[in-house]
């Protein structure tokens, strides 16, 4: 049972990079959500999805994009990166929102420089 | 700002002995509590959630929620050296999607 798989574990980016931060599920969960948490932090939502086609911004949306095509698949994209979304970023998803558990990613650990 | 306040520690108990961890929320209309544990360089893993007054229990865990003071807490017992790790509280409003976390409290066990 693979739960929620995150590409890449680790990634350098210069500053000004773009990139793309891939989550999967297999669990066929409605809600996905992405947080960064930066050291000794909470985790801060990013932007959240409750189904395919429909997203919304979280906290800490400056600076990201996501999609939602597929239940499966919600990436994340960072435009023109800069040294203040050095963090690790976590993807979740769940099957209801309230009361019921997510499940997270392993994390992607990002540096920019 | 709708915020989860937790103390950051460490909180440091003896093996055996039950460890206490304490959250503070401000958004009144929070209606589910999580406490979720994350070991050092890994994803957070549900412990349990709460959404009533009072005490639930589950195996060593007790979460208590007290609404009128927007307080919830999560009780360890026989606290053991695995159970070291930071323990991230989380409350959510109506409907749920934006889940807030606080800044997780460190917990040592010593053998």
């Amino acid at each position: 049972n693979a739960g929620v798989t995150q590409t890449p574990k680790f990634r350098i980016l210069k500053i000004g990079q773009s990139m793309t931060l891939q989550c999967a599920q297999d669990m066929n969960h409605n809600y996905m959500y992405w947080y960064r948490q930066d050291p000794g932090m909470g985790l801060k939502l990013i932007y959240y999805s409750v189904g395919a086609g429909i997203t919304d911004k979280g906290e800490v949306p400056n600076g990201y994009n996501v999609s939602r095509s597929t239940t499966e698949d919600f990436p994340l994209r960072l435009e023109l990166a800069a040294p203040s979304q050095t963090s690790v970023y976590f993807c979740a998803s769940s099957y209801l929102t309230e009361g019921t558990e997510a499940f997270f990613g392993q994390g992607t650990r990002l540096t920019v420089v | 700002q709708k915020e989860v306040e937790q103390n950051s520690g460490p909180l440091s108990v003896p093996e055996g002995a039950i460890a206490s961890l304490n959250c503070t929320y401000s958004d009144r209309g929070s209606q589910s509590f999580f406490w979720y544990r994350q070991y050092s360089g890994k994803s957070p893993e549900l412990i349990m959630f709460i959404y009533s007054n009072g005490d639930k229990e589950d195996g060593r865990f007790t979460a208590q929620l007290n609404k009128a003071s927007q307080y919830v807490s999560l009780l360890i017992r026989d606290s053991q050296p695995s159970d070291s790790a930071t323990y991230l509280c989380a409350s959510s409003g109506t409907g749920g999607f934006k889940t807030i976390f606080g800044a997780g409290t460190r917990l040592f066990v010593k053998a």
